[in-house]
């Protein structure tokens, strides 16, 4: 079963605007980690964000991560037509233990 | 960065056919490698945990005798769909851990998207 939903199912903007993403799961976890998948492909690791952390930032990617709620967010600044893909959330448990994915955002960045 | 193949990258088969999946790490040992499904928009569903040289753990409701998982060495897994059925056409990903880098990254494989007619 899915650790837990994301937040909007879909998002469609325009080149050069922002994209946020939410990610809400239910249990306890030890690392929380941000993946893209072009369609049809695999996924491509983005960032991991420990359970003692609050904020994480690469690139133009900025993560929070609220363990009192639950939830996460994922930041792209800046977009472009290549972000194009959709976005999922995957929590452990502990280190090296097996990944619970969230339901996703697919993204549309408009050029 | 660590690489994960996937062969072959599509399937297609017919009814009661076995399709076999392989999943390579390429450039480091994975003692550990997981399978996934995935149907169209949808996420990743977690099948099974593959263990080198043990039985892999399946996940409740994946039928261990309908998706056979063998991890013969510490760069192979291979996923076998036995008897496939229409309902089992989806997109399989396996992925890996380096134990090498750290133990909380994985690596996923491009994917192999199976069709049975």
């Amino acid at each position: 079963s899915q650790q837990g939903e994301e937040d909007p199912q879909a998002l469609s903007i325009q080149e050069g605007e922002n994209a946020t993403m939410n990610c809400s799961y239910k249990t306890s976890i030890n690392n929380l980690q941000w993946y893209r998948q072009n369609s049809g492909r695999g996924l491509v690791h983005l960032i991991l964000i420990r359970s003692n952390e609050r904020e994480k930032h690469s690139g133009r990617l900025r993560v929070t991560l609220d363990t009192s709620k639950k939830s996460s967010s994922l930041l792209i600044t800046a977009s472009r037509a290549a972000d194009t893909a959709s976005y999922f959330c995957a929590t452990d448990k502990a280190a090296g233990n097996k990944l619970t994915f969230g339901g996703g955002t697919r993204v549309l960045v408009k050029p | 960065g660590a690489v994960v193949s996937q062969h072959p990258s599509w399937v297609i088969c017919k009814s009661g056919t076995s399709v076999k999946i392989e999943c390579r790490s390429l450039d480091f040992q994975a003692t550990t490698m997981f399978w996934y499904r995935q149907f169209p928009k949808q996420s990743l569903m977690l099948m099974a945990t593959s263990n080198e040289g043990s039985k892999a753990t399946y996940e409740q409701g994946v039928e261990k005798d309908k998706f056979l998982i063998n991890h013969a060495s510490l760069t192979l897994s291979t996923l076998t769909v036995t008897s496939a059925h229409p309902e089992d056409s989806s997109f399989y990903i396996c992925s890996a851990r380096d134990p090498g880098t750290g133990a909380y990254e994985q690596y996923f494989g491009p994917g192999t998207r199976l069709t049975v007619t």
